[in-house]
């Protein structure tokens, strides 16, 4: 079993749509959780870290669930720039990053 | 503003040679890494430098080789290629390993390709 699983999409929405992610992750000795978004064929840059109180930033909400051991990522009023690959990323008790796969997101006119 | 550099962007190797990943950054960041990702695979840890003058091994280490040559550079070396080491390889840095709040940076990636 991956350390961090993604559902490897597409998620092929409208503009404007509501579209939420998840990921399940096996350690529950993982510390830190974050969200990169990675453009076909480009590095991966951080979108958001994720905290177990919740947290958002402009039209993306990040939640964590450590009894049920996933994330989630909520992107409200999708536009066309935000089609990607999302990649969820947990931080191990070594401080290191472990990535998913990925969920890819088309966002079409 | 070049953050991370990797260099060559692309490579074509035949099977046995050697080559070097070139992997430079100017954030004065201590921590730097080496991934690999292959399709529906995400990214996996080849090799790491918590600081300079430390190297420590990732998930995936096995024939590959790094040096962290000052507090810039980090490079990684393939001492003889094989098919199975066809991926896109990122460098990253960071300010510190052991600190959750620090991303990662990303440089561009090299696309290499062994036949």
């Amino acid at each position: 079993r991956k350390e961090v699983e993604q559902d490897p999409g597409p998620f092929n929405v409208p503009e404007g749509a509501t579209v939420a992610f998840n990921c399940t992750y096996s350690n529950s000795a993982s510390q830190s959780f974050f969200w990169y978004r990675q453009d076909c064929r480009k590095e991966p840059k951080l979108l958001m870290s994720v905290y177990s109180s919740g947290n958002e930033d402009g039209r993306f909400t990040a939640q964590l669930n450590r009894a049920s051991q996933y994330i989630s990522l909520l992107i409200r009023d999708s536009k066309l720039s935000d089609s990607a690959t999302y990649l969820c990323v947990r931080m191990d008790s070594s401080y290191k990053l472990i990535f998913g796969s990925g969920t890819r997101l088309l966002v079409r006119p | 503003n070049a953050g991370v550099t990797q260099t060559p962007k692309f490579q074509v190797l035949k099977t046995g040679q050697s080559m070097t990943l070139q992997c430079a950054q100017d954030m004065n960041h201590n921590s730097m890494y080496w991934y690999r990702q292959d399709p529906g695979m995400g990214l996996r840890l080849i090799y790491y430098s918590a600081s300079e003058g430390t190297t420590d091994k990732g998930e995936v280490p096995n024939g590959y080789n790094v040096s962290r040559l000052n507090k810039r550079e980090f490079s990684l070396r393939l001492e003889s290629a094989a098919p199975s080491q066809t991926s896109v390889y990122f460098c990253a840095s960071s300010e510190r390993t052991a600190d959750p709040n620090q991303p990662q940076h990303f440089g561009d990636g090299t696309r290499l390709s062994i036949l």
